[in-house]
């Protein structure tokens, strides 16, 4: 079964705007961190946010921020006041903690690729 | 900022040889994994490595794949019968702990061409 999922596989956005993008999980482990990379097109993944399923905070990192809903099982990505250099893959990605056979590894869904237009 | 570091950035091989793609993980890490990515698809586990033995692989790492650490800062992940479909980018990262940490640091990727 999909462990995270990601529906858009595609977005335009306009330079300036805001963009969502939407990730859900499953787990039944108690703990459990979710990330989001971002992807350019020259292939490093990039770091940008983190939210624990205990934080009570949505996290935030500059124009990032993390929409945590845990009864929902969704953590989606905002970024606001897009710019032309956000034009990326977006990729979720969830770390269980506690489940006996997982050491940490992180589990992906398939991305969402985002073009900023001018 | 610490950073994993991966060599070579690309790499092309021809069907059947052997690759060794290297990884210098983060220094007081204890924590180390390779990730794969096909070409447009997403990013796929391979194998995590802690206190110098395996602790976890996916069903991706068969008998062609093996990992090491052979001298303490280097961690190599080694294919020794490449085929076309192992033509992927190849990540590998590191932690400091098993199920915390607030980031996991991904090297910059080694993408292998098979031809």
């Amino acid at each position: 079964a999909q462990k995270i999922t990601q529906t858009q596989p595609g977005m335009f956005v306009q330079e300036k705007e805001a963009v969502t993008l939407d990730c859900t999980y499953d787990t039944s482990d108690q703990s459990y961190g979710l990330f989001w990379y971002k992807q350019p097109s020259s292939g490093e993944m990039i770091f940008l946010i983190y939210q624990g399923s205990y934080d009570e905070q949505n996290a935030t990192e500059g124009r990032y921020s993390l929409n945590f809903q845990k009864a929902r099982k969704s953590a989606n990505l905002v970024i606001s006041a897009s710019q032309l250099g956000d034009s990326a893959m977006y990729f979720c990605a969830m770390r269980e903690v506690f489940v006996t056979d997982s050491w940490g590894k992180l589990q992906f869904g398939a991305g969402t690729q985002v073009v900023v237009t001018p | 900022e610490p950073e994993v570091t991966q060599t070579p950035s690309h790499q092309v091989t021809q069907m059947g040889q052997e690759v060794i793609l290297r990884c210098v993980p983060i220094s007081n890490h204890l924590y180390f994994y390779w990730y794969r990515q096909i070409l447009g698809q997403k990013v796929e586990f391979l194998v995590s490595f802690y206190n110098n033995e395996i602790s976890e692989k996916s069903e991706i790492f068969d008998d062609q794949f093996s990992v090491e650490r052979p001298d303490g800062s280097n961690f190599t992940l080694k294919i020794r019968s490449t085929k076309l479909e192992d033509s992927a980018m190849y990540f590998c990262a590191s932690t400091p702990l098993r199920g915390g940490g607030t980031e996991a640091f991904f090297g910059q990727g080694t993408r292998l061409t098979v031809v």
